[in-house]
């Protein structure tokens, strides 16, 4: 399966400090995409980055992909409360047009 | 612009039932993708429509059937309904097919089945 599993599942921090997330995956990909959902609710896009692509920036948002470790991570610095979600990788297979989504990482951002 | 647009919010079925959900795409979004999220197996894709031919398709079983309309409207239905249907059922949006397209997702659709 090409489903990424994001690791950590279950992370809690301080407003302020920097939360690391990283997902992996199992087949090559073309593209490798981050997702936030708050509770219950639908997901939301932010940020997209090409298999030959190695880093990309997005505000407080940096992602890496490494394509030989079939890993990326997403970090969130400068945390606020408002971050805390769930987050989710997606990824496509190379041949494949769907988007296959990771199992998700609960991230809790305390005050 | 609109976002994308799921109904019923939430419903209430029991088992042997069947139940129809409605996404509204993004206008001038002509594929429609739905997924079945549940707190045990995360988002499970389910299938993906452009211009009102199913292009991809998850491994549901065949009670699991959608169609797409010429307005890119998106159903998709579920019949013989069993307890683990309940789940969120999330319809999102792309400009096209692939997954260089980012996805808009609407607020979902809970469902669930006694």
């Amino acid at each position: 399966s090409q489903q990424g599993e994001e690791d950590p599942q279950a992370l809690s921090i301080q407003e302020g400090e920097n939360a690391t997330m990283n997902c992996s995956y199992k087949t090559s990909i073309n593209n490798l995409q981050w997702y936030r959902q708050n509770s219950g609710r639908g997901l939301v896009h932010l940020i997209l980055i090409r298999s030959n692509e190695r880093e990309k920036h997005s505000g407080r948002l940096r992602v890496t992909l490494d394509t030989s470790k079939k890993s990326s991570s997403l970090l969130i610095t400068a945390s606020r409360a408002a971050d805390t979600a769930s987050y989710f990788c997606a990824t496509d297979g190379r041949g494949s047009e769907k988007l296959v989504f990771g199992k998700g990482m609960k991230l809790t951002v305390n005050p | 612009k609109a976002g994308v647009t799921q109904t019923p919010r939430y419903l209430i079925k029991t088992r042997g039932q069947q139940v129809t959900l409605s996404c509204s795409p993004i206008s001038g979004h002509r594929s429609v993708s739905w997924y079945q999220q549940t707190p045990g197996q995360g988002l499970q894709f389910l299938f993906e429509y452009f211009s009102e031919t199913q292009r991809n398709k998850g491994n549901f079983p065949g009670r699991f059937s959608g169609r797409q309309f010429s307005n890119s409207r998106s159903e998709m239905n579920v019949s013989t309904l069993e307890l683990g249907d309940s789940a969120l059922y999330l319809c999102a949006s792309s400009l096209a097919l692939g997954g260089a397209n980012v996805l808009t997702f609407g607020a979902g659709s809970r469902l669930t089945v006694l």
